[in-house]
Protein backbone atom coordinates (compact mmCIF):
# COMPACT_ATOMS: atom_id res chain seq x y z
CA UNK A 1 0.00 0.00 0.00
CA UNK A 2 0.94 3.48 -0.85
CA UNK A 3 0.15 7.09 0.22
CA UNK A 4 1.21 10.67 -0.07
CA UNK A 5 0.70 13.53 2.45
CA UNK A 6 1.34 17.63 1.02
CA UNK A 7 2.13 19.47 4.06
CA UNK A 8 -0.12 22.48 4.40
CA UNK A 9 -3.07 22.51 1.88
CA UNK A 10 -2.16 26.54 0.85
CA UNK A 11 0.91 27.95 0.75
CA UNK A 12 1.49 32.23 0.19
CA UNK A 13 4.50 33.13 -1.67
CA UNK A 14 6.12 36.24 -2.78
CA UNK A 15 6.80 37.19 -6.42
CA UNK A 16 10.28 35.89 -7.11
CA UNK A 17 10.48 34.42 -3.78
CA UNK A 18 11.33 31.26 -3.57
CA UNK A 19 8.86 27.72 -3.44
CA UNK A 20 8.65 24.40 -1.52
CA UNK A 21 5.63 22.54 -1.58
CA UNK A 22 6.26 19.73 0.67
CA UNK A 23 5.76 16.06 -0.26
CA UNK A 24 6.06 12.88 1.90
CA UNK A 25 5.39 9.47 0.69
CA UNK A 26 5.17 5.88 1.83
CA UNK A 27 5.63 3.31 -0.04
CA UNK A 28 5.82 -0.98 0.34
CA UNK A 29 8.28 -1.35 -2.91
CA UNK A 30 10.65 1.29 -4.45
CA UNK A 31 8.27 4.03 -5.57
CA UNK A 32 7.63 6.26 -8.71
CA UNK A 33 6.78 9.67 -8.07
CA UNK A 34 4.95 12.79 -9.69
CA UNK A 35 4.31 16.34 -9.40
CA UNK A 36 1.50 17.67 -11.44
CA UNK A 37 0.08 21.34 -11.49
CA UNK A 38 -4.41 22.33 -11.93
CA UNK A 39 -5.22 25.82 -13.02
CA UNK A 40 -8.19 26.44 -12.32
CA UNK A 41 -11.18 24.54 -14.12
CA UNK A 42 -8.46 22.59 -15.95
CA UNK A 43 -7.32 18.98 -16.18
CA UNK A 44 -3.46 17.90 -14.55
CA UNK A 45 -0.51 18.82 -16.05
CA UNK A 46 2.56 16.71 -15.24
CA UNK A 47 5.58 18.94 -13.84
CA UNK A 48 8.33 16.47 -13.27
CA UNK A 49 8.67 12.49 -12.63
CA UNK A 50 11.44 10.73 -10.45
CA UNK A 51 11.77 7.10 -12.01
CA UNK A 52 15.14 6.33 -10.01
CA UNK A 53 17.26 7.32 -12.31
CA UNK A 54 18.80 10.76 -10.89
CA UNK A 55 17.24 12.00 -7.35
CA UNK A 56 17.13 15.52 -8.74
CA UNK A 57 14.47 15.74 -11.42
CA UNK A 58 14.22 19.06 -13.58
CA UNK A 59 10.53 19.39 -14.61
CA UNK A 60 8.63 22.06 -16.85
CA UNK A 61 8.17 26.04 -15.90
CA UNK A 62 11.70 26.37 -13.97
CA UNK A 63 10.18 23.44 -11.23
CA UNK A 64 12.45 20.71 -9.72
CA UNK A 65 12.60 18.15 -7.14
CA UNK A 66 14.19 16.13 -5.16
CA UNK A 67 14.22 12.43 -4.05
CA UNK A 68 15.34 11.52 -0.73
CA UNK A 69 14.85 8.36 0.21
CA UNK A 70 15.87 8.23 3.60
CA UNK A 71 13.45 11.42 4.59
CA UNK A 72 10.45 9.43 2.20
CA UNK A 73 10.19 13.04 0.30
CA UNK A 74 9.64 14.26 -2.56
CA UNK A 75 9.59 17.69 -2.15
CA UNK A 76 9.01 20.78 -4.99
CA UNK A 77 11.10 23.56 -5.28
CA UNK A 78 11.41 26.57 -8.03
CA UNK A 79 14.16 29.42 -7.26
CA UNK A 80 11.90 32.53 -7.76
CA UNK A 81 8.08 32.44 -8.03
CA UNK A 82 6.34 33.84 -11.16
CA UNK A 83 2.79 35.15 -11.23
CA UNK A 84 2.04 32.78 -13.67
CA UNK A 85 2.74 29.28 -11.32
CA UNK A 86 -0.17 30.03 -9.03
CA UNK A 87 -2.12 27.11 -9.12
CA UNK A 88 -3.37 23.86 -7.19
CA UNK A 89 -0.08 20.89 -7.05
CA UNK A 90 -0.44 17.60 -6.39
CA UNK A 91 2.06 14.85 -5.27
CA UNK A 92 1.25 11.44 -6.36
CA UNK A 93 3.24 7.88 -5.59
CA UNK A 94 2.63 5.10 -8.62
CA UNK A 95 2.97 1.70 -7.78
CA UNK A 96 3.36 -1.48 -10.31
CA UNK A 97 -0.27 -3.29 -9.50
CA UNK A 98 0.73 -7.78 -10.49
CA UNK A 99 -1.66 -8.94 -13.16
CA UNK A 100 -2.09 -6.85 -15.92
CA UNK A 101 0.86 -4.52 -15.02
CA UNK A 102 -1.10 -1.91 -14.43
CA UNK A 103 0.66 1.25 -12.64
CA UNK A 104 -2.20 3.30 -10.23
CA UNK A 105 -1.32 6.55 -8.72
CA UNK A 106 -2.58 7.48 -5.29
CA UNK A 107 -2.47 11.36 -4.91
CA UNK A 108 -2.08 13.75 -1.88
CA UNK A 109 -4.81 16.10 -1.21
CA UNK A 110 -2.94 18.84 -3.17
CA UNK A 111 -1.46 22.20 -2.22
CA UNK A 112 -2.88 25.45 -3.23
CA UNK A 113 -0.09 28.06 -3.85
CA UNK A 114 -1.03 31.31 -4.00
CA UNK A 115 1.57 34.16 -5.28
CA UNK A 116 1.97 38.00 -4.14
CA UNK A 117 2.30 40.45 -6.19
CA UNK B 1 1.87 16.84 -25.18
CA UNK B 2 -1.36 14.73 -24.47
CA UNK B 3 -4.38 15.03 -26.60
CA UNK B 4 -7.07 13.42 -24.33
CA UNK B 5 -10.63 15.31 -24.58
CA UNK B 6 -13.69 15.21 -22.38
CA UNK B 7 -16.94 16.41 -23.22
CA UNK B 8 -19.16 18.32 -21.86
CA UNK B 9 -17.11 20.63 -19.91
CA UNK B 10 -19.87 21.61 -17.68
CA UNK B 11 -23.08 20.23 -16.85
CA UNK B 12 -26.12 20.59 -14.52
CA UNK B 13 -28.49 18.48 -14.99
CA UNK B 14 -31.88 16.94 -12.75
CA UNK B 15 -31.70 14.48 -10.39
CA UNK B 16 -32.96 10.79 -11.81
CA UNK B 17 -31.83 11.69 -15.24
CA UNK B 18 -29.24 9.68 -17.41
CA UNK B 19 -25.90 10.90 -18.59
CA UNK B 20 -23.19 9.33 -20.13
CA UNK B 21 -19.43 11.53 -19.89
CA UNK B 22 -17.15 11.52 -23.14
CA UNK B 23 -13.48 11.00 -23.38
CA UNK B 24 -11.58 10.17 -26.13
CA UNK B 25 -7.78 10.23 -26.52
CA UNK B 26 -5.58 9.98 -29.72
CA UNK B 27 -2.50 8.48 -28.29
CA UNK B 28 -3.58 4.92 -28.70
CA UNK B 29 -2.49 4.29 -25.14
CA UNK B 30 -3.80 1.00 -23.66
CA UNK B 31 -4.30 2.02 -20.47
CA UNK B 32 -7.43 4.59 -19.06
CA UNK B 33 -8.47 6.09 -16.13
CA UNK B 34 -11.41 7.87 -14.28
CA UNK B 35 -10.81 10.07 -11.24
CA UNK B 36 -13.13 11.77 -9.11
CA UNK B 37 -11.94 14.93 -7.35
CA UNK B 38 -13.82 17.13 -4.53
CA UNK B 39 -12.40 20.30 -3.28
CA UNK B 40 -9.68 20.36 -0.71
CA UNK B 41 -9.39 16.64 -1.53
CA UNK B 42 -7.04 13.79 -3.15
CA UNK B 43 -8.20 12.78 -6.88
CA UNK B 44 -10.02 9.37 -6.30
CA UNK B 45 -9.87 6.74 -8.67
CA UNK B 46 -13.40 5.40 -9.69
CA UNK B 47 -12.68 3.01 -12.67
CA UNK B 48 -9.89 1.73 -14.99
CA UNK B 49 -9.45 -0.38 -18.19
CA UNK B 50 -6.50 -2.21 -19.42
CA UNK B 51 -7.60 -2.05 -22.71
CA UNK B 52 -10.57 -3.23 -25.00
CA UNK B 53 -13.49 -4.43 -23.00
CA UNK B 54 -11.66 -4.71 -20.07
CA UNK B 55 -12.52 -2.60 -17.36
CA UNK B 56 -12.24 -3.02 -13.36
CA UNK B 57 -13.76 -0.92 -10.25
CA UNK B 58 -10.93 1.63 -8.48
CA UNK B 59 -10.65 2.35 -5.42
CA UNK B 60 -13.61 4.21 -4.35
CA UNK B 61 -17.06 3.18 -4.56
CA UNK B 62 -18.92 4.44 -7.36
CA UNK B 63 -22.41 4.06 -9.03
CA UNK B 64 -21.31 4.79 -12.07
CA UNK B 65 -20.42 2.48 -14.93
CA UNK B 66 -17.95 2.39 -17.69
CA UNK B 67 -17.11 0.52 -21.07
CA UNK B 68 -14.44 0.30 -23.15
CA UNK B 69 -15.28 -1.14 -26.80
CA UNK B 70 -12.86 1.19 -28.38
CA UNK B 71 -8.75 2.08 -27.45
CA UNK B 72 -9.56 5.78 -27.80
CA UNK B 73 -12.61 5.96 -26.28
CA UNK B 74 -13.64 5.21 -22.29
CA UNK B 75 -17.11 7.23 -21.58
CA UNK B 76 -19.00 6.85 -18.01
CA UNK B 77 -22.27 6.60 -17.49
CA UNK B 78 -24.43 7.61 -14.55
CA UNK B 79 -27.70 5.46 -15.11
CA UNK B 80 -29.74 7.72 -12.19
CA UNK B 81 -27.60 11.03 -11.10
CA UNK B 82 -27.92 12.53 -7.56
CA UNK B 83 -26.98 15.46 -6.06
CA UNK B 84 -24.68 13.02 -4.30
CA UNK B 85 -22.47 12.58 -7.62
CA UNK B 86 -21.74 16.49 -7.87
CA UNK B 87 -18.03 16.57 -8.65
CA UNK B 88 -15.57 17.02 -10.82
CA UNK B 89 -14.58 14.08 -13.07
CA UNK B 90 -11.43 13.57 -14.35
CA UNK B 91 -9.96 11.14 -16.99
CA UNK B 92 -6.71 9.76 -18.01
CA UNK B 93 -4.81 7.24 -19.98
CA UNK B 94 -1.32 6.16 -19.81
CA UNK B 95 1.05 3.97 -22.27
CA UNK B 96 3.04 0.63 -21.11
CA UNK B 97 4.89 2.87 -18.43
CA UNK B 98 3.13 4.75 -15.38
CA UNK B 99 2.88 8.60 -16.59
CA UNK B 100 -0.59 9.07 -16.48
CA UNK B 101 -1.92 12.44 -19.00
CA UNK B 102 -5.15 14.33 -18.40
CA UNK B 103 -8.05 15.37 -19.90
CA UNK B 104 -9.15 18.95 -19.03
CA UNK B 105 -11.98 17.60 -17.02
CA UNK B 106 -15.90 17.54 -16.34
CA UNK B 107 -17.47 19.67 -13.50
CA UNK B 108 -20.83 17.73 -12.86
CA UNK B 109 -23.68 19.36 -10.39
CA UNK B 110 -26.87 17.56 -10.09
CA UNK B 111 -29.47 19.62 -8.48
Amino acid sequence: AQSVTQLGSHVSVSEGALVLLRCNYSSSVPPYLFWYVQYPNQGLQLLLKYTSAATLVKGINGFEAEFKKSETSFHLTKPSAHMSDAAEYFCAVSALYSGAGSYQLTFGKGTKLSVIP
Amino acid sequence: EADIYQTPRYLVIGTGKKITLECSQTMGHDKMYWYQQDPGMELHLIHYSYGVNSTEKGDLSSESTVSRIRTEHFPLTLESARPSHTSQYLCASSERGNTQYFGPGTRLTVL
